[in-house]
């Protein structure tokens, strides 16, 4: 089992840009959310797929976007890039409701830096 | 709103016990969780306890939950170097799906 995998693992931007990360989720999970981690932070919650729809949404902007595909990956878009959006990026993955899925499985991160 | 609120640093001798706290405002929160993070690393799931316990056990590790006082810690036995590492308590968020609430992490320290 190759649990949660996320690419690219790092990423240099600048302001004004556009960034895609990317996650596929633990086998057998169907629900994938994700959390910015700020440097000396705890991961705070941006948003949740379930279904290839958003399901629940924290505090973000709308520059931030996901999707989720039929086959349960994700992605998370930010649009017009801040330097307060450099940070790690986590994707969780969970088996969800149907699987008694309370408990989220974390990939390595993606460590956006924006200049 | 939801607040999950620890102790930033602890730091132990190699071998002795390490007991990281952590309190939280969700009285109706039915899981909570306990993860590790290794530097440039994401999560890894130590734990976990669902609301209706007030121990768990797994090898060196014990949780305990004390409902009343939202109160949940984790003692980690015979503390190694290899536990070095930040500890971050999460609480899974009543009022809707499987929105975990983190707090900030508490660095432990193991030291010879």
């Amino acid at each position: 089992d190759a649990g949660v995998t996320q690419s690219p693992t790092h990423l240099i931007k600048t302001r004004g840009q556009q960034v895609t990360l990317r996650c596929s989720p633990k086998s057998g999970h169907d629900t994938v959310s994700w959390y910015q981690q700020a440097l000396g932070q705890g991961p705070q919650f941006i948003f949740q797929y379930y279904e290839e729809e958003e399901r629940q949404r924290g505090n973000f902007p709308d520059r931030f976007s996901g999707h989720q595909f039929p086959n349960y990956s994700s992605e998370l878009n930010v649009n017009a890039l801040l330097l307060g959006d450099s940070a790690l990026y986590l994707c969780a993955s969970s088996p969800g409701l149907a699987g008694g899925g309370e408990t989220q499985y974390f990939g390595p991160g993606t460590r956006l830096l924006v200049l | 709103g939801e607040d999950v609120e620890q102790s930033l640093f602890l730091s132990v001798r190699e071998g002795d016990s390490s007991v990281i706290n952590c309190t939280y405002t969700d009285s109706s929160s039915t899981y909570l969780y306990w993860y590790k993070q290794e530097p440039g690393a994401g999560l890894q799931l130590l734990t976990y306890i669902f609301s209706n316990m007030d121990m768990k056990q797994d090898q060196r590790l014990t949780v305990l939950l004390n409902k009343k006082d939202k109160h949940l810690s984790l003692r980690i036995a015979d503390t190694q170097t290899g536990d070095s590492a930040i500890y971050f308590c999460a609480v899974l968020f009543s009022g809707g799906y499987n929105k975990l609430i983190f707090g900030a992490g508490t660095r432990l320290a193991v030291h010879p």
